[in-house]
């Protein structure tokens, strides 16, 4: 089965610096690529995905990239405000059926 | 956008006893939803797949038994934790599909059990 690995587990920024999380995964049929944020208490809410015939999606302060070849995709957070503090999962898919969570990074941005 | 209801927020119960977790999806039909656990500071485990109108796919080691699942709609899916143990103690979540949806996949906000 499909096996997703995130980095790092704890990421703390100052506040306007940017963020990066990375993940990999295993299987080559994977074709959708979600990032979750989940403050504590809530459910997950997705914030950004991306899907294997696009390389890089942006929206506002975030964008995603995808390398397929190399079977990795990261999370691109800018201009981090203290809102943005949480923890992020990455999850892969295929044909958005099954999803395979990343084991989550906690982001914490100092004021 | 897709709104998925999940109730109750938060359940204490008592050892022995059985919880059920409602999972519904308010403005569309979900012909397919999932259910989560959480540990603490970990990932989403999926448990078990729940199909409207059939038996539920559970994950290889979760017992169907303990962790009953029923989708009897389109609208609502059912988790019901039976006898249950101090280490069923968990963060449950659920998630359904809206096919029309920019983003297919909405979680509901979760539930905290715990067992005394």
């Amino acid at each position: 089965g499909e096996n997703v690995e995130q980095h790092p587990s704890t990421l703390s920024v100052q506040e306007g610096d940017s963020a990066v999380i990375k993940c990999t995964y295993s299987d080559s049929a994977s074709n959708y690529f979600p990032w979750y944020k989940q403050e504590l208490g809530k459910g997950p809410q997705l914030i950004i995905d991306i899907r294997s015939n696009v390389g890089e999606k942006k929206d506002q302060r975030i964008a995603v990239t995808l390398n397929k070849t190399a079977k990795h995709f990261s999370l691109h957070i800018t201009e981090t405000q203290p809102e943005d503090s949480a923890v992020y999962f990455c999850a892969a898919s295929t044909s958005g059926n099954q999803f395979y969570f990343g084991t989550g990074t906690s982001l914490t941005v100092i004021p | 956008g897709a709104v998925v209801s999940q109730h109750p927020s938060r359940v204490i119960c008592k050892s022995g006893t059985s919880v059920k977790i409602e999972c519904r999806s308010l403005d569309f039909q979900a012909t397919t939803m999932f259910w989560y656990r959480q540990f603490p500071k970990k990932s989403l485990m999926l448990m078990a797949t729940s199909n409207e109108g059939s038996k539920a796919t559970y994950e290889q080691g979760v017992e169907k038994d303990k962790f009953l699942i029923n989708h009897a709609s389109l609208t609502l899916s059912t988790l019901t934790v039976t006898s249950a143990h101090p280490e069923d103690s968990s963060f449950y979540i659920c998630s359904a599909r809206d096919q029309g949806a920019r983003y297919g996949y909405t979680f509901g906000s979760g539930t905290r059990l715990t067992v005394v």
